[in-house]
Parts: C-alpha cells; sequence; structure tokens
C-alpha cells in the first residue's frame, strides 16, 4: 500500500531565506505527484504536478522535483515571504482514476518577517 | 469564476440523521471526488467519479452515498451519520489526466 511521508511536519523560517519541503512514497508506480498549499480553513491550491516522465516543474519562486527511484520529492520555495505561511501537502496518483491521490500529512511552514 | 463551489459550509447533525453534501464545478471538468480531512490522517477519498454516469469507491466509502447528478454537481450524502463522520470533507474536480485538482472550500461537519 502506498504511504506518503513528509518531513518535517513543521517549519519556522525567517522572510526571505530559501527553504526545501521534503515527501517521499513508498511505490515508484506513481502517475504523478502534485503539491499543495492549504490555507487554514480552506481549501487545497494545486501549486506544482510533475508527471512520472518529468523530472522537475517550476512556477515563480517554486521548483518541484520528482525521483521515481527513490521514492522522493522536494518543493523548493526561494526568498520566502510571511505570505507563504501555510500547510505544503504532497501527493502521489498511483493509477486508476488519477484524482485517488495519496495524500502526506503535510508541513505547516511559517515565515516570520 | 467560482471554480468549485460546496454547500453548506458548516453542518451539525445528531447521531442517526441524514444529510446531502452538495459539490458544483464550472469548469467544465470531466472527473470530481470526494475526500475528508481529519487531523492525523490527511485527506482520504471517499467517492469519484471519473465522468458523468459513472462512479466509484475511494479509500473510505462505508457510511456514504454518492449521485453524479450531471457533468457539472456531485453530491455525497450520509444516510444515518456517526460520530465517526465529523470531519471536513472536500469536494474536487479535474480532467481526467495529468490535471492538477481544484478544490472547493470545505464542509465542516460535526455529528453529535
Amino acid at each position: 500500500k502506498q504511504e506518503v511521508t513528509q518531513i518535517p511536519a513543521a517549519l519556522s523560517v525567517p522572510e526571505g531565506e530559501n527553504l526545501v519541503l521534503n515527501c517521499s512514497f513508498t511505490d515508484s508506480a506513481i502517475y504523478n505527484l502534485q503539491w499543495f498549499r492549504q490555507d487554514p480553513g480552506k481549501g487545497l491550491t494545486s501549486l506544482l504536478l510533475i508527471q512520472s516522465s518529468q523530472r522537475e516543474q517550476t512556477s515563480g519562486r517554486l521548483n518541484a522535483s520528482l525521483d521515481k527511484s527513490s521514492g522522493r520529492s522536494t518543493l523548493y520555495i526561494a526568498a520566502s515571504q510571511p505570505g507563504d505561511s501555510a500547510t505544503y501537502l504532497c501527493a502521489v496518483s498511483g493509477g486508476g482514476s488519477q484524482g485517488n491521490l495519496i495524500f502526506g500529512k503535510g508541513t505547516k511552514l511559517s515565515v516570520k518577517p | 469564476n467560482a471554480g468549485v463551489t460546496q454547500t453548506p459550509k458548516f453542518q451539525v447533525l445528531k447521531t442517526g440523521q441524514s444529510m446531502t453534501l452538495q459539490c458544483a464545478q464550472d469548469m467544465n471538468h470531466n472527473s470530481m471526488y470526494w475526500y475528508r480531512q481529519d487531523p492525523g490522517m490527511g485527506l482520504r477519498l471517499i467517492y469519484y467519479s471519473a465522468s458523468e454516469g459513472t462512479t466509484d469507491k475511494g479509500e473510505v466509502p462505508n457510511g456514504y452515498n454518492v449521485s453524479r447528478l450531471n457533468k457539472r454537481e456531485f453530491s455525497l450524502r450520509l444516510e444515518s451519520a456517526a460520530p465517526s463522520q465529523t470531519s471536513v470533507y472536500f469536494c474536487a474536480s479535474s480532467e481526467p489526466y495529468n490535471s492538477p485538482l481544484h478544490f472547493g472550500n470545505g464542509t465542516r461537519l460535526t455529528v453529535t
């Protein structure tokens, strides 16, 4: 059974710092991997989707990488801002419906001014 | 654009009561999903509909039923609510292949 782990569970950094969030999964037979952001009391917002054939995706200050063979993904956030404070969730799709995502429990990020 | 709209936002039920959670999307997506989010458990898939006219069970379907009313709407029904169904329920939609999921803002359900 696929399991997704995110480390650390919480992270506090000063504004301006570059940071890396980690995601690992146990079964490398994934269809794609998605990173989401969740603000308190809100739904999830998709940040990046990496297809199984891709190694990385970039959007603005965000860069996500995927290493299927080692079962790992990282989300790199450059020049962090207080507005980046949120919970970041990683999810993998193992086939069937691509919406049948297995989620990690998230990393709660706090960026201090 | 509204995206994915869920109603109601909050609901309190007594054990044994029934209710239907509504979800509608205006992005013309073929696929729709219902997830629940619980502290310490993360998000788990309840049911999904890959396309209009089809529904399938996810990881935690027991105690729930769904209806894909049309391409826009996908409802989740609790026939006899139990305290274990206290959770935040999210609806999402997407295109079927390698497309990001778009989530609603959730329904916070408490069963007493």
